[in-house]
């Protein structure tokens, strides 16, 4: 089944603590993103990557990291968190900039 | 100003309704896309145009580029529609999405 997965799709940490979102692709493609969902401000991209190695910031990157080693994988790195980043996020791809895109599930995330 | 508006915020229907939800837009674009977010979070993507209408079901898009805007339409609608509806035109490559539309259909 063609699809994006996100781990873990809930997590509550506390500040300053390391956390990384896993998110990967089964469908080859090469454009991927991050967004995060706030009440009030609908999505917002962190980042995004054009392909293996090539990666760009959205409109709010600060306070993360994200690396592009392989296709199929495009991982969210909060190096330390903070309650402002307690949001919804979710890893989006699609084949090209021109196609419709594809979500995953969405990871929960609490910073207290 | 926000660069794309959506209207109306909320919207709760009897069902068999049709349904119409706006969205305007600022920017240049080259596609539109229509989102749909179920309740428990999961979004998946309806429609993408770049002109004219597109129709899947009971679910129709329309865009006009020169006016900049476009409308969702649900026609019979059904509880199970009930969802928040999400306007994302394209823009250099990005998607600049719109706040959304809570749609409630009662049965």
């Amino acid at each position: 089944e063609a699809q994006v997965t996100q781990n873990p799709r809930y997590l509550i940490t506390v500040t300053g603590k390391k956390l990384t979102v896993t998110c990967s692709q089964n469908m080859n493609h090469e454009y991927m993103s991050w967004y995060r969902q706030d009440p009030g401000l609908g999505l917002r991209q962190i980042y995004y990557s054009m392909n293996v190695e090539v990666t760009d910031k959205g409109d709010v990157p600060e306070g993360y990291k994200v690396s592009r080693k392989e296709k199929r994988n495009f991982p969210l790195i909060l190096e330390s968190p903070s309650p402002n980043q307690t949001s919804l996020y979710f890893c989006a791809s699609r084949p090209s900039l021109a196609e419709t895109q594809y979500f995953g599930p969405g990871t929960r995330l609490l910073v207290l | 100003k926000n660069e794309v508006e959506q209207s109306p915020q909320n919207l709760t229907a009897q069902e068999g309704e049709f349904i119409t939800i706006n969205c305007s837009y600022s920017v240049g674009i080259s596609a539109l896309h229509w989102l749909q977010q179920h309740p428990g979070g999961g979004i998946v993507s309806l429609f993408m145009l770049s002109s004219g209408k597109k129709k899947h079901g009971r679910l129709i898009a329309t865009i006009n580029i020169q006016e900049k805007h476009s409308s969702l339409h649900i026609t019979a609608s059904h509880p199970r529609d009930s969802a928040v509806y999400i306007c994302a035109p394209r823009s250099q490559g990005n998607l600049i999405f719109g706040k959304g539309t809570k749609l409630s259909v009662k049965p």
